[in-house]
């Protein structure tokens, strides 16, 4: 069973173009992830989401937490071909790092 | 940033052979490291936790014999890859995880490719 689900699992999209991804789950979390992940190299630390509701910007990337803290979203405005790679959620079930958990990722393509 | 360095970033080895990958957590120490193997296109797939001092708990279907994992210390973890086979070829990457009084963060290693012929 997944405890994590990410939608959609491949993405491939026009530069320029707008998109989300979502993280989802019937579990609740005390932390949650967000990861890129480029050909060749290992996952990169995006953001860090922890309380309910919580909204974080990265430059053309905003995250979102549920209220519920149980799923998340990335939005990519005016995706870039740099923004090419595999996006992956991961929670942590408690704040002791317990039961962390990734998603299955979402691969983007973005097309110039 | 708390960072994560694995070494080597890539490897090709003869078949029967054994490789050995770091795992090291420069900049605060991690009782748990994990290994996670991953296929082309493909997300991660968990291998084994390595436990410092302990042994290491190991995934369905993933031979320990086949992967040794040493955690010798608090900012360092080993897997082993004995007699390697072609099939043994793959993208090989280690995380540890980073806690705080109010979060848990991974972190990953940049990854290590091996190419086993």
């Amino acid at each position: 069973t997944q405890l994590l689900e990410q939608s959609p699992q491949f993405l491939s999209i026009q530069e320029g173009e707008n998109l989300t991804v979502y993280c989802n789950s019937s579990s609740v979390f005390s932390s949650l992830q967000w990861y890129r992940q480029e050909p060749g190299e290992g996952p990169v630390l995006l953001v860090t989401v922890v309380t309910g509701g919580e909204v974080k910007k990265l430059k053309r990337l905003t995250f979102q937490f549920g209220d519920a803290r149980k799923d998340s979203s990335l939005h990519i405005t005016a995706a870039q071909p740099g923004d090419t790679g595999l996006y992956l959620c991961a929670g942590a079930r408690s704040q002791y790092g317990q039961n962390f958990v990734f998603g299955p990722g979402t691969r983007l393509s973005v097309l110039p | 940033g708390a960072v994560v360095s694995q070494h080597p970033s890539w490897v090709i080895c003869k078949s029967g052979t054994s490789v050995k990958i770091e795992c090291r957590s420069l900049d605060f120490q991690a009782t748990t490291m994990f290994w996670y193997r991953q296929f082309p296109k493909q997300s991660l797939m968990l291998m084994a936790t390595s436990n410092e001092g302990s042994k290491a708990t190991y995934e369905q279907g993933v031979e320990k014999d086949k992967f040794l994992i040493n955690h010798a210390s608090l900012t360092l973890s080993t897997l082993t890859v004995t007699s390697a086979h072609p099939e043994d070829s793959s993208f090989y990457i280690c995380s540890a995880r980073r806690q705080t009084r109010i979060n848990t963060e991974a972190f990953f290693g940049q990854g290590t490719r091996l190419t086993v012929v």
